[in-house]
């Protein structure tokens, strides 16, 4: 079974709509790490954010915000007021750190069209 | 500063070569990260050094494959006996603690293509 499932292959959307990126996760270890990353089509990944299993907050950084529920395993990434170079392919993350493994799911491409 | 490098970009080789790919980390990182992205695929988890503690291998998809950190700074993968289905973008991160709990900066990936 898929660790890390980002059911979203491919996304578009008009310059200036907000654009949600569905991650769902699957682990048993009750401490654990949630990470996104951007790979943009020069190909570096960047990280975006990390969050920890034991905090729920929602976190909001300019644009980008994220929204962690424990409830639906789920740490969904939404842009907001999308700009061409948000045009990259984005993946979501888990690490157990009981467990010594990280997985990555296998990216949402998005495309923003000006 | 200097991010993550690896060496080389791109590689080609004929199946049934080894190869070795080679990653820098940030300096100060004493975590280490292999992963290999496959066209249109998510990135595996190769394996990974903590300090200098022995690496977990068990993320390595075979017995043909083999890294080693030296020193706890530089890296390096080596692929024997290449076969095609190791075709693929080899991927290289650091990270300043080396629990899977802190971001990861990565290097720029060899590419690498069996014929």
């Amino acid at each position: 079974a898929q660790k890390v499932t980002q059911a979203q292959t491919e996304i578009s959307v008009v310059e200036k709509e907000d654009v949600t990126l569905d991650c769902v996760y699957e682990t048993r270890d009750t401490t654990y790490y949630l990470f996104w990353y951007k790979q943009p089509p020069s190909g570096e990944l960047v990280f975006l954010i990390r969050r920890n299993s034991f905090d729920e907050q929602n976190e909001i950084s300019g644009r980008y915000s994220w929204n962690f529920q424990k409830s639906t395993s789920s740490f969904n990434f939404t842009i907001t007021a999308s700009q061409v170079v948000d045009s990259a392919v984005y993946f979501c993350a888990l690490s157990e750190v009981t467990g010594n493994q990280f997985y990555f799911g296998t990216g949402t491409s998005l495309t923003v069209i000006p | 500063g200097a991010g993550v490098s690896q060496s080389p970009s791109n590689k080609v080789t004929e199946k049934g070569k080894d190869v070795e790919l080679r990653c820098d980390p940030i300096s100060g990182h004493t975590a280490l990260y292999w992963y290999r992205q496959s066209l249109g695929q998510g990135l595996e988890f190769l394996i990974y050094f903590q300090g200098n503690s022995a690496p977990d291998k068990s993320g390595l998809p075979s017995d043909r494959f083999s890294a080693e950190r030296t020193g706890g700074s530089v890296s390096t993968l080596t692929i024997q006996r290449t076969q095609q289905e190791d075709s693929a973008v080899y991927l290289c991160a650091s990270s300043l603690v080396g629990d899977l709990s802190y971001e990861q900066y990565f290097g720029p990936g060899t590419r690498l293509t069996v014929t």
